[in-house]
């Protein structure tokens, strides 16, 4: 079945440094790759997503960047701060379903002030 | 703002127990999903509906099933609950496809 594998399972950067996370995706036909992050104790909420006609997005300190024919994608974040520590969760779309999301095992960040 | 709500925050239950988390949405989606999160898991989709009466499997169904009689509403109910079935559920909702989906504060149920 389709799967989406996510790595690391931990990262701890120092304030100021750079976080990469990457996601590997199964199915050739997703279109359609979100990052949610969770604060301790909160619910995930979308930070960015990026869509497959797209090579790369940019918000503020992060970004998205998308190799359809490797089939993965990454999470960059720039100049970490502290409140970007919490667990971040890739996902990508199942293709024939346009509702489901498969997601990732989730990476847990830890910046150290 | 879009506001998901659970109808508790922490739940215990005995095995055998039949049991009703329920999740409300106040803006009018058409899709709602049920998901399970574990440590080293990720969130695992149990059930998802995207109209009233309708619904889907995820890829964890079995133990599990939803009733979605009114668009704001969708409830996910274990039958006769086991302690494996001791996690967070997250409700969650979307418009549309390929839209965010908004999650509720999730429910930590413990079965015992």
């Amino acid at each position: 079945g389709e799967n989406v594998e996510q790595h690391p399972s931990t990262l701890s950067v120092q304030e100021g440094d750079s976080a990469v996370i990457k996601c590997t995706y199964s199915d050739s036909a997703s279109n359609y790759f979100p990052w949610y992050k969770q604060e301790l104790g909160k619910r995930p909420q979308l930070i960015i997503d990026i869509r497959s006609n797209v090579g790369e997005k940019k918000d503020q300190r992060i970004a998205v960047t998308l190799n359809k024919t490797a089939k993965h994608f990454s999470l960059h974040i720039t100049e970490t701060q502290p409140e970007d520590s919490a667990v971040y969760f890739c996902a990508a779309s199942i293709s024939g379903a346009t509702n489901k999301l498969i997601f990732g095992t989730g990476t847990l960040l830890a910046v150290q002030p | 703002d879009v506001k998901v709500t659970q109808s508790s925050r922490y739940l215990v239950k005995r095995t055998g127990e039949k049991v009703f988390l329920e999740c409300v949405q106040d803006m009018d989606h058409e899709n709602m999903f049920w998901y399970r999160q574990d440590p080293g898991l990720g969130l695992r989709l149990i059930y998802f509906s995207y109209d009233v009466k309708m619904k889907e499997k995820g890829d964890i169904p079995e133990g599990y099933s939803v009733s979605r009689e009114k668009k704001e509403r969708f409830s996910l109910i274990l039958e006769s609950a086991s302690t494996n079935q001791t996690s967070m559920y997250l409700c969650a909702s979307s418009i549309g496809s390929l839209r965010e989906q908004y999650f509720g504060p999730g429910t930590r149920l413990t079965v015992t």
